[in-house]
């Protein structure tokens, strides 16, 4: 079974740009989290979807935004790029269990961001 | 809320040495526990988990035992090899909020041959 996939692995974007990223995830789960990884910060989560709708949020400005379509891929949006984004960007499937159990998270290689 | 801490790094070992990585939490209720890798330039790779308490993870010579008592989760390696250079992740799914992933900071292992 093929693993999560994203696109694009590397962009390099300027200050004041937007950015949008790709993920698809594992055939058949539905539910997709990004996460940010930064030396500073360490792992972030930013966000989830399942069955298209954002479930859960993570402390991120409104700046980033995401989406999920009907076939579960995801796409991340960065709007008004600062140089602190800079950073990989992993997103992550998993097929959702039982209502208070909890899912394995099967992670992308991720796409690597530098704003200059 | 919710945390995860654990030992900083980096780590350096011979080959053939015993590695532990201490790993302790703060949750509410019973989180699953996980290790996760990261090799060099990649994204991250489950490598063992645990849901409940004194449940052992076991992947390719690491293990890890979930230990409600002492809120711990430490990884551990009889016999390193250089290919297990790497980040290593310990990481929690609270039971408020099942699909966000907690992690600690990281710690980075070298192995010498």
């Amino acid at each position: 079974k093929a693993g999560v996939t994203q696109t694009p692995r590397y962009l390099i974007k300027t200050r004041g740009q937007q950015v949008t990223l790709s993920c698809s995830p594992i055939s058949g789960h539905r539910s997709v989290s990004w996460y940010q990884q930064t030396p500073g910060q360490g792992l972030q989560f930013l966000f989830e979807y399942f069955s298209e709708t954002q479930r859960n949020k993570g402390n991120f400005p409104g700046r980033f935004s995401g989406r999920q379509f009907s076939n579960s891929r995801s796409e991340m949006n960065v709007s008004t790029l600062e140089l602190g984004d800079s950073a990989l960007y992993l997103c992550a499937s998993s097929m959702p269990r039982d209502r208070g159990r909890q899912e394995t998270q099967y992670f992308g290689p991720g796409t690597r961001l530098l704003v200059l | 809320g919710d945390s995860v801490t654990q030992m900083e790094g980096p780590v350096t070992l011979s080959e053939e040495a015993f590695l532990t990585i201490n790993c302790t939490y703060t949750a509410t209720g019973y989180p699953s526990l996980f290790w996760y890798v990261q090799y060099p330039g990649e994204g991250l790779q489950l490598l063992l988990k645990a849901t409940k308490a004194d449940d052992k993870g076991s992947n390719k010579g690491f293990e890890a035992t979930y230990r409600k008592e002492t809120t711990s989760f430490h990884l551990e390696k009889g016999s390193v090899q250089v290919s297990d250079s790497a980040v290593y992740f310990c990481a929690l799914s609270g039971m408020s909020s099942a699909s966000k992933i907690i992690f600690g900071s990281g710690t980075r292992l070298s192995i010498r041959p």
